[in-house]
């Protein structure tokens, strides 16, 4: 697509639920980035998938945490038994490749609210 | 470890000129990347540094020093538009390429 698009834009659960979050990444970028946002937060870096690479998870938060990216498109990050100190905007990037200076272009985000 | 500063909020009138300070302290550097965000919306890339010196894009010049860790956003010819916040990200030799450093943001405010 021209963009990055991720759903939903919106997401409110209860404490305790599992959320999914999507990713569709620009056609033909190898690059994937999940961050996260809080309020007044800087980007907070979450996992990074490129090409067919194992991916660099180093920056999630706890094992209830997990992303996959399916036939080097999608991706999908899943929270489980979510709680309040997950709520954050979740952004999601992606980029043609690594190195060299390809800024990132990032989808709209989802904004997770767990009550 | 990576810490990055700059500051938290700068105003300037319209028409005018502002730069945004950068500093970070990395155990490698593979560059540095700055991104404006308006409110509510995404991140959009302005620019990227990987040698010492002055790049410049239209009315957004960046500029780095590796041996001082140091970068700056040079805005001119400011606009109302140009009210956001401005995001500086480093990547460090020691992380995979992927993975950027973050730093808290610039609030700039154009005024009339």
């Amino acid at each position: 697509g021209a963009g990055v698009s991720q759903s939903p834009s919106n997401k409110v659960t209860e404490k305790g639920k599992d959320v999914e979050l999507r990713c569709d990444p620009i056609s033909g970028h190898t690059a994937l980035y999940w961050y996260r946002q809080s309020l007044g937060q800087g980007l907070e870096f979450l996992i990074y998938f490129q090409g067919n690479s194992a991916p660099d998870k180093s920056g999630l938060p706890s094992d209830r945490f997990s992303a996959e990216r399916t036939g080097g498109s999608v991706s999908t990050l899943t929270i489980q038994r979510t709680q309040q100190e997950d709520s954050a905007v979740y952004l999601c990037a992606s980029s043609l490749d690594t190195g060299g200076g390809y800024g990132y272009t990032f989808g709209s985000g989802t904004r997770l609210t767990v009550v | 470890g990576q810490n990055i500063d700059q500051p938290t909020e700068m105003t300037a009138t319209e028409g005018a000129i502002v730069q945004i300070n950068c500093t970070y302290q990395t155990s490698g550097f593979n560059g540095l990347f700055w991104y404006q965000q308006h409110a509510g919306e995404a991140p959009t890339f302005l620019s990227y540094n990987v040698l010492d010196g002055l790049e410049e894009k239209g009315r957004f010049s960046s500029f780095l020093s590796r041996s001082k860790g140091y970068s700056y956003l040079l805005l001119k010819e400011l606009q109302m538009k140009d009210s956001a916040s401005y995001l500086c990200a480093v990547s460090s030799s020691t992380d995979s390429w992927g993975k950027l450093q973050f730093g808290a943001g610039t609030q700039v405010v154009v005024t009339p």
